[in-house]
């Protein structure tokens, strides 16, 4: 079974360019999370959907972060505009129900 | 409020030694779970084990367990017979599975150095 893939692996953009990461999850997994880790701290819960729908988005930091999962399939998220501190790893992952999640490798933006 | 804390920064382990990676929580749920991952230089995040909080007995995988003091809301992860390939980082988290969904949150997590 494939795993949850990320892309890009890499970003690097400047301050006030847009950016759009996408996550594909295991296929049949209805949760799909967003989570990013910025240097030596916690990784940080953005989003969970739940399928097509945002079950919990409390951890998204401003309205220029969107996150999207159309049809309950792959989801993205897209920073526009793009600030400094919005770098980090961005970590997506899915999980059927109680099921531990199954991270992708991550996202590694820059901003500069 | 939901939270992890993962006091060690760091920990250092002989190889083949044991070595017990800190872990306490803060949830007003009853049911909860809670996780350890590791996470190697390589990027991935890997699921090593799991405990329910109705769970009686601590979890063990292979050469993981983790002690499950419930009253003490710890959830403390023991490597057995450490290994070079254990250097990582690792995280501990917790699944509030309250209604509405299954959130999971992350401590800050502890690099682990094996040595030779």
């Amino acid at each position: 079974e494939a795993g949850v893939t990320q892309f890009p692996s890499h970003s690097v953009i400047e301050k006030g360019q847009t950016v759009t990461l996408r996550c594909d999850p295991i296929s049949g997994h209805d949760n799909l999370y967003w989570y990013r880790r910025v240097m030596g701290k916690e990784i940080k819960f953005l989003l969970h959907f739940v399928k097509e729908s945002k079950q919990d988005e409390s951890g998204m930091p401003n309205n220029r972060f969107l996150a999207e999962r159309t049809g309950g399939t792959y989801s993205t998220l897209k920073v526009q505009p793009a600030e400094l501190e919005d770098s980090g790893v961005y970590f997506c992952a899915s999980s059927q129900a109680r099921s531990p999640l199954h991270f992708g490798n991550g996202t590694r933006l820059t901003v500069t | 409020a939901q939270k992890i804390t993962q006091t060690q920064p760091g920990m250092f382990v002989q190889e083949k030694e044991a070595v017990t990676l800190d872990c306490t929580y803060d949830t007003s749920d009853q049911s909860y779970g809670l996780f350890w991952y590791k996470q190697p230089s390589s990027g991935e995040m890997i699921f090593l084990i799991y405990q329910g909080s109705y769970d009686e007995q601590n979890a063990t995988e292979g050469r993981y367990s983790l002690n499950f003091q419930k009253a003490r809301k710890s959830a403390n992860l023991v490597i057995s017979a450490s290994q070079l390939g254990d250097s990582a980082m690792y995280f501990c988290a917790m699944r509030e599975t309250n209604t509405g969904g299954f959130k999971t949150i992350f401590g800050a997590g502890t690099r682990l150095f094996v040595k030779a």
